[in-house]
């Protein structure tokens, strides 16, 4: 099993609609979570940090579920620029290991 | 500031040859890290450098070595490069420990043949 895991997708959206996506993580000593986006053939850049609490940045929200180790993002109002690979990323204890999901994908159409 | 640089951006080498990728921050970042990705892998920890002259092993480290000799710089070698080399391989630095996300370069796509 891996230790962060996604729904590739993709995710087929229109503009406007609202997404969300969820990540599982198996273990428990990671401290950390972030969303990374990636465009095609791009590196992958911070959209958010994740925090128990829930966190939103403009359109986007967060959220991390300890007791059930899951994450989400949910995105509202979907633009065509949100067209992306989302990346769910954990860090683990000790050193700053960051685990990766493999990526959700998300297809915003006119 | 330039973030993180990374070079070449792409090469095609032959199986059996050897070359370097440079990665240059210029954050003032202490930890410096080498990621390969491939297609349904997610990116996957290679090498990583908490500090100047410090280098350790992440998940798949067989076939590479790293070389941290300057602050700002990290290398990545591969001594004889095979085709299950072929990747996208990032770079990334970040601060210090805690909770301080990566910043990543804009990759090196790496063909063997």
């Amino acid at each position: 099993r891996k230790e962060v895991e996604q729904d590739p997708g993709p995710f087929n959206v229109p503009e406007g609609a609202t997404v969300a996506f969820n990540c599982t993580y198996s273990n428990s000593a990671s401290q950390s979570f972030f969303w990374y986006r990636q465009d095609c053939r791009k590196e992958p850049k911070l959209l958010m940090s994740v925090y128990s609490s829930g966190n939103e940045d403009g359109r986007f929200t967060a959220q991390l579920n300890r007791a059930s180790q899951y994450i989400s993002l949910l995105i509202r109002d979907s633009k065509l620029s949100d067209s992306a690979t989302y990346l769910c990323v954990g860090m683990n204890t000790g050193f700053q290991k960051l685990v990766f999901g493999t990526g959700t994908r998300l297809l915003v159409s006119p | 500031n330039a973030g993180v640089t990374q070079t070449p951006k792409f090469r095609v080498l032959k199986t059996g040859q050897s070359m370097t990728l440079l990665c240059a921050q210029d954050m003032n970042h202490e930890y410096m890290y080498w990621y390969r990705q491939d297609p349904g892998m997610g990116l996957r920890l290679i090498h990583y450098s908490v500090g100047e002259g410090t280098t350790a092993k992440g998940e798949v480290p067989d076939g590479y070595n790293v070389s941290r000799l300057k602050k700002q710089n990290f290398l990545l070698g591969l001594e004889s490069a095979a085709p299950s080399q072929t990747s996208v391989y990032f770079c990334a630095s970040s601060y210090d420990r805690g909770n301080q996300p990566q910043h990543f370069g804009d990759g090196t796509r790496l063909s063997i043949l």
